[in-house]
């Protein structure tokens, strides 16, 4: 079945450093959405990108649709420790079915 | 601003006990949504329903059943509960369908089965 791969599983980094998740999916999505969630919380909608190469900015995060609309990718610019939690992508397949990826953790150090 | 409510956020069952897991949207949305997260897993769909009394399978809707009686309350039941339903339970609702709009979710419950 389709699937969406997202790496890496965990990142720390240190306060400032740059971070980046990348999601594939095995099949071409109609769109993607990204969500982040704070440790012992709920999932919370960031972004959706529909166009094939599609680039959207909120403020320090840079979201990334790919040319064929098979992965996308989810870059911070100087981390801060508001930054901390799980960033999950979730492809949209061609059917109309909302599949999320495994989620990356990331851990950031003052 | 939308509000998804789940009744408990920490529960603690039996194996064999009938759970009943409450979920309530407050913002008219035809579609709802029971997830479950487990480490490593990501979220993965049990059911949804589009509308009143419709639901639909998930990918992983075996040992789950739903209820939909009014809009905006979506019910999770584990008709008798096991080990292997110890999980997050989500809730979340979304004014289209499947991808068409962003979801919503609850804070969630973390259901224990002993």
């Amino acid at each position: 079945g389709q699937q969406v791969m997202q790496i890496p599983q965990y990142q720390h980094v240190q306060e400032g450093e740059d971070f980046t998740t990348y999601c594939n999916s095995s099949t071409t999505l109609s769109n993607i959405q990204w969500y982040k969630q704070r440790p012992g919380g709920h999932p919370v909608f960031l972004i959706q990108l529909v166009k094939s190469g599609e680039v959207k900015k909120q403020k320090r995060l840079t979201f990334q649709f790919g040319e064929a609309k098979k992965n996308s990718s989810l870059h911070i610019t100087a981390t801060q420790t508001t930054d901390v939690g799980t960033y999950f992508c979730a492809g949209v397949s061609l059917g109309d079915k909302l599949i999320f990826g495994t989620g990356t953790r990331l851990q950031v150090f003052p | 601003d939308v509000k998804v409510t789940q009744s408990s956020r920490y529960l603690v069952k039996r194996t064999g006990e009938k759970v009943f897991l409450e979920c309530v949207q407050d913002m008219d949305h035809e579609n709802m949504f029971w997830y479950r997260q487990d480490p490593g897993l990501g979220l993965r769909l049990i059911y949804f329903s589009y509308d009143v009394k419709m639901k639909e399978k998930g990918d992983i809707p075996e040992g789950y059943s739903v209820s939909r009686e009014k809009k905006e309350r979506f019910s999770l039941i584990l008709e008798s509960a096991s080990t292997n339903q110890t999980s997050m339970y989500l809730c979340a609702s979304s004014l289209w369908g499947q991808g068409g709009s962003p979801l919503h979710f609850g804070n969630g419950t973390r259901l224990t089965v002993t």
